[in-house]
């Protein structure tokens, strides 16, 4: 059993360029949170997704900020015009159900932008 | 929103030493987690306590609901403990599953 798998682990972006991150969650699971952790940090939640639905984006920075989880594929979070203190590590976990009990955390992706 | 603050906010522990996590939170909550952060920031999901007490392996978790708080707890330290320890809650009035994070306990066990 894969759990949550997000790609890339590490991504290096220049100011300005677009982040592309990719999370595919436990097989069965049709629930993605994304969480992002500055250093030295707590993790802050940014978007609740089910499939082809934003339920809870509170966290989400009201700009050059996207999320999106199709029918098919990965959900994937997108960073317009990445600025250096976008630098952070984002989690995404998946959970079969709502209710954070089943939750299984992927290993992250680590954003530096230069 | 509800508040999470966790301490110590770090320690440095002796290998086999024991010691004790503390974790206050600000409202009732339908969820608590424990979880580690090992030093190359994978996250382990170490215990789902909303309430009670439990115990795997050298660890254990307490939550006093009523009190608003949770205590895990770590026996006989070994250096692979060490790493950052969050403590997670989903508030009582949430129904998406979304969890507020302390901002953690870093732990150093030195051989």
């Amino acid at each position: 059993n894969a759990g949550v798998m997000q790609n890339p682990r590490h991504l290096v972006r220049r100011r300005g360029q677009e982040a592309r991150l990719r999370c595919s969650p436990v097989k069965g699971h049709s629930h993605v949170y994304w969480y992002r952790q500055l250093p030295e940090e707590g993790l802050k939640f940014m978007v609740y997704l089910q499939k082809e639905n934003i339920i809870d984006e509170s966290g989400m920075p009201k700009e050059r900020f996207s999320a999106e989880f199709p029918k098919e594929g990965p959900s994937i979070l997108r960073i317009q015009q990445v600025v250096r203190g976008d630098s952070a590590a984002y989690f995404c976990a998946s959970s079969q159900g709502q209710g954070a009990r089943g939750y299984t955390f992927g290993s992250g992706t680590r954003l530096t932008v230069v | 929103g509800i508040q999470v603050e966790q301490s110590p906010p770090d320690l440095i522990l002796q290998e086999g030493a024991n010691s004790t996590l503390r974790c206050n939170f600000s409202d009732s909550v339908n969820n608590l987690q424990w979880f580690h952060q090992n030093p190359w920031g994978q996250l382990i999901n170490l215990f789902y306590i909303p309430s009670g007490t439990k115990q795997n392996g050298r660890l254990s978790a307490t939550t006093v609901a009523t009190e608003r708080y949770s205590l895990l707890y770590i026996s006989s330290s070994q250096t692979t403990d060490s790493g950052v320890y969050f403590c997670a809650v989903e508030g009582a009035a949430s129904n998406t599953g979304k969890l507020i994070f302390g901002q953690g306990t870093t732990l150093q066990v030195k051989p």
